[in-house]
């Protein structure tokens, strides 16, 4: 099955800068590469998704890269702010509903102000 | 997208006595539907893949008798969590796919 390692497992950096969170996954027909942003007791928000038929995706100051050879997935966040805190999950799967997400192992970011 | 609802959003219990969790497709006929649990501080892990009208297909080292999954419709699923220990203790959260993942708002299971 699939198996996603995530790092850093804690980030933390001041408000303005940059966030760079990576992932790499082992199955290679996993092709769906989502990134979710968790606060405490609550459900996973999705902010950004990528296909393996792109290499890179820009939704304003959230980035994600792809690449699909080395088997490895990155979030990148530009101009931090505080509410940006939070934990960030990577996760990896085929693209169809019938497939379970495999999650990474988090990463809890803290954006100083 | 997919709404998807699950209650109760928290439960408390005693050690011995059993739980069920719903959880509902409201506008998305979902012949798969994901059950996981989350530990204090941890990631998502996937409990079980629950299918429409079949037996849910459970992941290696959670138990299938302890941990009851029914399926009965394209709209509901349950999770039953039989004779609760404090280990269980947990947020549990399932889950709809289109292609994007939709959760419900998960359930902090607290067995005291």
């Amino acid at each position: 099955g699939e198996n996603v390692e995530q790092h850093p497992s804690t980030l933390s950096v001041q408000e303005g800068d940059s966030a760079v969170i990576k992932c790499t996954y082992s199955d290679s027909a996993s092709n769906y590469f989502p990134w979710y942003k968790q606060e405490l007791g609550k459900r996973p928000q999705l902010i950004i998704d990528i296909r393996s038929n792109v290499g890179e995706k820009k939704d304003q100051r959230i980035a994600v890269t792809l690449n699909k050879t080395a088997k490895h997935f990155s979030l990148h966040i530009t101009e931090t702010q505080p509410e940006d805190s939070a934990v960030y999950f990577c996760a990896a799967s085929m693209d169809t509903g019938r497939r379970a997400l495999t999650f990474g192992s988090g990463t809890r970011l803290q954006v100083q102000p | 997208g997919a709404v998807v609802s699950q209650h109760p959003s928290w439960v408390i219990c005693k050690s011995g006595t059993s739980v069920k969790i719903e959880c509902r497709s409201l506008d998305f006929q979902a012949t798969t539907m994901f059950w996981y649990r989350q530990f204090p501080k941890q990631s998502l892990m996937l409990m079980a893949t629950s299918n429409e009208g079949s037996k849910a297909t459970y992941e290696q080292g959670v138990e299938k008798d302890k941990f009851l999954i029914n399926h009965a419709s394209l709209t509901l699923s349950t999770l039953t969590v039989t004779s609760a220990h404090p280990e269980d203790s947990s947020f549990y959260i399932c889950s709809v796919r289109i292609s994007e993942a939709f959760f419900g708002q998960g359930t902090r299971l607290t067995v005291v």
